[in-house]
């Protein structure tokens, strides 16, 4: 079954602990993308990737950290977690680029402490 | 600067009735348009696009009209159904197809 896989769905964590929050896919996708979800602010993108090794700063990346070292896989690293970074976090995939239909993952529920 | 605003949190329609939900955008070089939509616990799921060469987009009871001197977009769904209750997004990419661009969202309920 083609799918985006996110771990874990679930997160409660303390201000100061790194993490890395998962993501994978399964459809042989250059694009992928993490977003995060707060109220009355929509969807946010944080960080994207064209391709392997190559990775780009959406409209929120500050606090957060990716890499590309293979095709199927994005996480997302948050060095040191803050409250502000609470939030749903979705990673999604698509063919080529943001164009294309892209498809999510269920998402991560984060809260920092 | 949101560059893509959906001034309506939420809208409550009567089943078999007509939605729609709209997107304003404020930057011209969009040339290019999606609309997702969420269920409750799950991430968002591409429902239909248009290009800025065309005005109208359609997808069985779905379709999307794209006004640009007006900077405005619009989803409709006929007949609207319990089953189209969800958050509507609309985006726009940008830079050459890296950057994509989400409005607020509008909540959409259908009551039967």
């Amino acid at each position: 079954e083609a799918q985006v896989t996110q771990n874990p769905r679930y997160l409660i964590t303390v201000t100061g602990k790194k993490l890395t929050v998962t993501c994978s896919q399964n459809m042989n996708h250059e694009y992928m993308s993490w977003y995060r979800q707060d109220p009355g602010l929509g969807l946010r993108q944080i960080y994207y990737s064209m391709n392997v090794e190559v990775t780009d700063k959406g409209d929120v990346p500050e606090g957060y950290k990716v890499s590309r070292k293979e095709k199927r896989n994005f996480p997302l690293i948050l060095e040191s977690p803050s409250p502000n970074q609470t939030s749903l976090y979705f990673c999604a995939s698509s063919l080529s680029e943001a164009y294309n239909e892209q498809f999510f993952g269920p998402g991560t529920r984060l809260t920092v402490l | 600067d949101q560059q893509v605003k959906q001034n309506s949190p939420s809208l409550s329609v009567q089943e078999g009735r007509i939605s729609i939900l709209n997107c304003d955008y404020t930057n011209s070089m969009f040339d290019y348009f999606l609309w997702y939509k969420k269920y409750p616990a799950e991430g968002p799921t591409f429902l239909i696009s248009i290009s800025s060469i065309k005005d109208k987009n359609e997808d069985g009871r779905f379709t999307v009209f794209l006004n640009k001197s007006a900077k405005h977009l619009s989803l409709h769904i006929v007949p609207s159904q319990p089953g189209d209750s969800a958050v509507y997004f609309c985006a726009a990419p940008l830079l050459e197809g890296g950057k994509l661009i989400f409005g607020q969202g509008t909540e959409l309920s259908v009551k039967p």
